[in-house]
């Protein structure tokens, strides 16, 4: 089983370029989360989806933008990347509300902006 | 504080027992969570507590649970060196859907 795959693992950007990142899941579980962990800080939630086609905000938006077009992927976005953004992302997905139901993770995706 | 704190490090010898603690703030918690994070990897699910448990016990795995206080712990007993991770405590906070908080998490090392 795949469980939760987020592609890339590595990436390096320069101030101002554009990339997407994707996370997939096998388990057709309702919600996914996008997190971005940095040190000292733990892990905080970027944006989160809870059903095909729909998509919300966390605690740190701004500067992303996600689509859920499909159940099984959910994808970030950062449209002009800064070196703020420099962190390891983590994608997540939960059969139903990540209150009461195990979270599974990615791998994470480790982005430098340069 | 709006945080969930956690010690950011902690070290034991191999066979002894390691306690992780954690205070959280949202006394309305429905569920708090342990999850672990092996090097280059992404977080598991360790265990969890619900809110109206005061103690969980899994295998080697022991949480307690102190709500007046709002103190979370996790003890390991006979830790071993693959028991080396960062441990993330977390509290399920608010809305329909909710939010995980994490804390920064705790990274055990385990000497022989």
């Amino acid at each position: 089983n795949a469980g939760v795959t987020q592609t890339p693992k590595f990436r390096v950007l320069k101030t101002g370029q554009s990339m997407t990142l994707l996370c997939a899941q096998d388990m057709n579980h309702e919600y996914m989360y996008w997190y971005r962990q940095d040190p000292g800080m733990g892990l905080r939630l970027i944006h989160y989806s809870v059903g095909e086609g729909t998509t919300a905000k966390g605690e740190v938006p701004d500067g992303y933008n996600v689509s859920r077009l499909k159940k099984q992927n959910f994808l970030l976005g950062l449209e002009s990347a800064a070196p703020s953004q420099t962190s390891v992302y983590f994608c997540a997905s939960s059969h139903g509300g990540i209150m009461n139901t195990e979270a599974f993770f990615g791998q994470g995706t480790r982005l430098t902006v340069v | 504080g709006e945080d969930v704190e956690q010690s950011l490090f902690l070290s034991v010898r191999e066979g002894d027992s390691s306690v992780i603690n954690c205070t959280y703030t949202d006394s309305s918690s429905t569920y708090l969570y342990w999850y672990k994070q092996e090097p280059g990897a992404g977080l598991q699910l360790l265990t969890y507590i619900f809110s109206n448990m005061d103690m969980k016990q899994d295998q080697r795995l022991t949480v307690l649970l102190n709500k007046k206080d709002k103190h979370l712990s996790l003890r390991i007993a006979d830790t071993q060196t693959g028991d080396s991770a960062i441990y993330f405590c977390a509290e399920s906070r608010g809305g329909s859907q909710g939010n995980l908080i994490f804390g920064k998490g705790t990274k055990l090392s385990v000497k022989p």
